[in-house]
């Protein structure tokens, strides 16, 4: 199946700082990938859906200035969380879509461990 | 409003249980797949069900796509205890970007 890296696995950080995770897909050109907020046991939260060449689309909620997202190249997307604070702390986790034929299929990083502390 | 539901919210069997695992929706979806996913690491493809009524079998998993397409079930037998983890259904809709994830069924398999 296709692959996409997520880097760094685990981050931590002093509240106030910047924390830059990046998601690449190594197999397959990605116009779109997707960012997750995943808590707990439970399923994912999408935050934003980021677009090669232009700017993401972010979910309802979701504060654009503080979750900067920038999708260079169709290979990869980051996520820049600005000025972190301890409720930021989460399980963050990248997704590329495949289309194949008619089917499409997510394809996830190994997702990003944020502490701010 | 979760688009796919799916139940149970949490299992917790012994080793050696058969268990079944159920997504539902009142959408139809171009395709439903199934994920599976361990602590502290991304979601991994189980399986992609396309054909409505389709059955699939992975091992001891078994995955089934309604006749409808609107819904899904994951029967696995014999569970061991690395079948722990978290289990995703997720729905592709007929146009561009739709993806819906499912709302998660949290597996414990006790040895």
């Amino acid at each position: 199946g296709a692959v996409v890296s997520q880097h760094p696995s685990r981050v931590i950080c002093k509240s106030g700082t910047s924390v830059k995770i990046e998601c690449r897909s190594l197999d397959f050109q990605a116009t779109t990938m997707f960012w997750y907020r995943q808590f707990p046991k439970q399923s994912l939260m999408l935050m934003a859906t980021s677009n090669e060449g232009s700017k993401a689309t972010y979910e309802q909620g979701v504060e654009k200035d503080k979750f900067l997202i920038n999708h260079a190249s169709l290979t990869l997307s980051t996520l820049t969380v600005t000025s972190a604070h301890p409720e930021d702390s989460s399980f963050y986790i990248c997704s590329a879509r495949k289309r194949t034929g008619l089917n499409t299929e997510a394809f996830f990083g190994q997702g990003t461990r944020l502490t701010v502390v | 409003t979760q688009l796919l539901e799916q139940s149970p919210q949490f299992l917790s069997i012994q080793e050696g249980e058969n268990l079944t695992v159920y997504c539902n929706s009142s959408s139809v979806f171009s395709s439903l797949q199934w994920y599976r996913q361990e602590p502290g690491e991304g979601p991994v493809l189980l399986v992609t069900v396309v054909t409505g009524g389709e059955v699939k079998k992975l091992k001891r998993l078994t995955f089934q796509f309604g006749d409808a397409r609107k819904d899904s079930s994951l029967h696995i037998t014999a569970a061991q205890p690395g079948d722990t983890g978290l289990y995703l259904c997720a729905g592709a809709g007929w146009t561009g970007n739709q993806f819906y994830f499912g709302t998660g069924t949290s597996l414990t398999v006790i040895p």
